[in-house]
């Protein structure tokens, strides 16, 4: 079974650029999460769907972040415009949902460097 | 709020040392309690897990035993090698939402 795929590994952009990720969940994962992990830090949660419907973006600061899933698979996150506190490891994960819903499975995740 | 303390790192031992992560939490509601593991330049695995008070999670030589009573979940394992080498983060679900604690780097010594 293929894990969760993301897209790009790395990426190095100037501080208002925009830059987006790209994740594939692993087949017939109905909950898909991206997280902010900062160096020295564990993950933090920006965003919950379920399906292609969004559960909790609480912590998504919006006026910068968005993300979409559509058809309810692939899911993409945008950053616009970087600051350089955006410089982390956004990881991207998913959970089959049911009796084991709530193990999360992660996949390498997009490094972001912003100068 | 739910939250997630360990042990602050960096901790270095040699092989087959015993190595011991301390994690407490605070959660409202009936957390899942996991230990996630990040190798070098890969993503986080799933190490182990409990879903319940006395449970205990074991993977590859490791244990962490639910303890309600000290709402804590710390992670063992009695003799490392130097593949265990990695970053170990505790965590909590709750609502389907995982919140994680800082992790602890560990190096093993040959």
């Amino acid at each position: 079974e293929a894990g969760v795929a993301q897209s790009p590994r790395y990426k190095i952009i100037e501080k208002r650029q925009s830059v987006a990720f790209w994740c594939n969940p692993i087949s017939g994962h109905a909950t898909l999460y991206w997280y902010q992990q900062i160096l020295g830090q564990g993950p933090k949660l920006l965003i919950q769907f379920q399906n292609n419907g969004v559960v909790d973006d609480s912590q998504l600061p919006k006026d910068r972040f968005s993300a979409e899933r559509l058809k309810g698979v692939d899911s993409t996150l945008k950053i616009q415009p970087a600051k350089l506190e955006d410089s982390a490891v956004y990881l991207c994960a998913s959970s089959p949902g049911g009796g084991t819903g709530f193990i999360q499975y992660f996949g390498a995740g997009t490094r972001l460097s912003v100068l | 709020g739910n939250s997630v303390t360990q042990m602050e790192g960096p901790v270095t031992l040699s092989e087959e040392a015993f190595l011991t992560i301390n994690c407490t939490y605070t959660a409202t509601g009936y957390p899942s309690l996991f230990w996630y593991v990040q190798y070098p330049g890969e993503g986080l695995q799933l190490l182990l897990k409990a879903t319940k008070a006395d449970d205990k999670g074991s993977n590859k030589g490791f244990e962490a035993t639910y303890r309600k009573e000290t709402t804590s979940f710390h992670l063992e394992k009695g003799s490392v090698q130097v593949s265990d080498s990695a970053v170990y983060f505790c965590a909590l679900n709750v609502d389907y939402k995982l919140s994680f604690g800082a992790g602890t780097t560990v190096t093993v010594r040959a």
